[in-house]
């Protein structure tokens, strides 16, 4: 049962357009969700989070939007760019739980042309 | 700063084989934790620790021990390897508990692949 559901496993874009990366989990204790963002051969990077007292989080290009009721996540990446391609993973945790764990979707193959 | 660092990077092993994957930080983070990567499958955890000495068991423990004798030093044991154990193995830390302290994450080392054949 896969609690962070990523859904579309790739998504094209072209540069300077916005890309749109969605999340939805199952587990309404989650409280905590992050973005990470990995190139080939190399280990996940810290993008962005959000808590769930708040329903965006904004830096710089990157903005992510949370939906509690309707269980779901997005990240927005406007304009985007070359160097955004990569494989972007959702993660969730419910830090009030004691469960010390953070819940990873399947991640999303962006693509983006030049 | 060398932030999470993981030896070796690629690794062949046969079946019924041991092996160590190492890993170390340098950020003095109290929480630990390895996760494997496979195809269609995200990254899952297989085992975590929240301080020397406190090790506990994520979503795949199966055929993988670890210890924590030191804060900096988190590494992985296949005890007898299996080719279902063939994938990206990342270890990561964090400053404390997922989420709980603002601007906290997880920093993951640069990923080891093993090939069990």
């Amino acid at each position: 049962d896969q609690q962070v559901k990523q859904n579309s496993p790739s998504l094209s874009v072209q540069e300077g357009r916005i890309s749109i990366l969605n999340c939805d989990y199952t587990n309404s204790m989650f409280d905590y969700f992050l973005w990470y963002k990995k190139y080939p051969a190399e280990g996940p990077t810290f993008l962005i989070s959000i808590s769930s007292i708040k329903d965006k989080n904004e830096d710089g290009r990157f903005t992510v939007f949370l939906n509690k009721s309707a269980k779901h996540l997005s990240l927005h990446i406007v304009p985007s760019q070359p160097g955004d391609s990569a494989v972007y993973f959702c993660a969730a945790s419910d830090t009030q739980g004691g469960s010390e764990k953070l819940v990873f979707g399947k991640g999303m193959k962006l693509t983006v042309n030049p | 700063n060398a932030g999470v660092t993981q030896t070796p990077k690629f690794q062949v092993l046969k079946t019924g084989q041991s092996m160590t994957l190492q890993c170390a930080q340098d950020m003095n983070h109290e929480y630990m934790s390895w996760y494997r990567q496979d195809p269609g499958m995200g990254l899952r955890l297989i085992h975590y620790s929240v301080g020397a000495g406190i090790t506990d068991q994520g979503e795949v423990p199966n055929g993988y021990n670890v210890s924590r004798s030191t804060t900096e030093d988190f590494p992985l044991r296949l005890l007898s390897a299996a080719p279902s154990q063939t994938s990206v193995y990342f270890c990561a830390s964090s400053y404390s508990a997922w989420g709980t302290t603002s601007g906290n994450t997880i920093y993951f080392g640069e990923g080891s692949w093993l090939t069990v054949v």
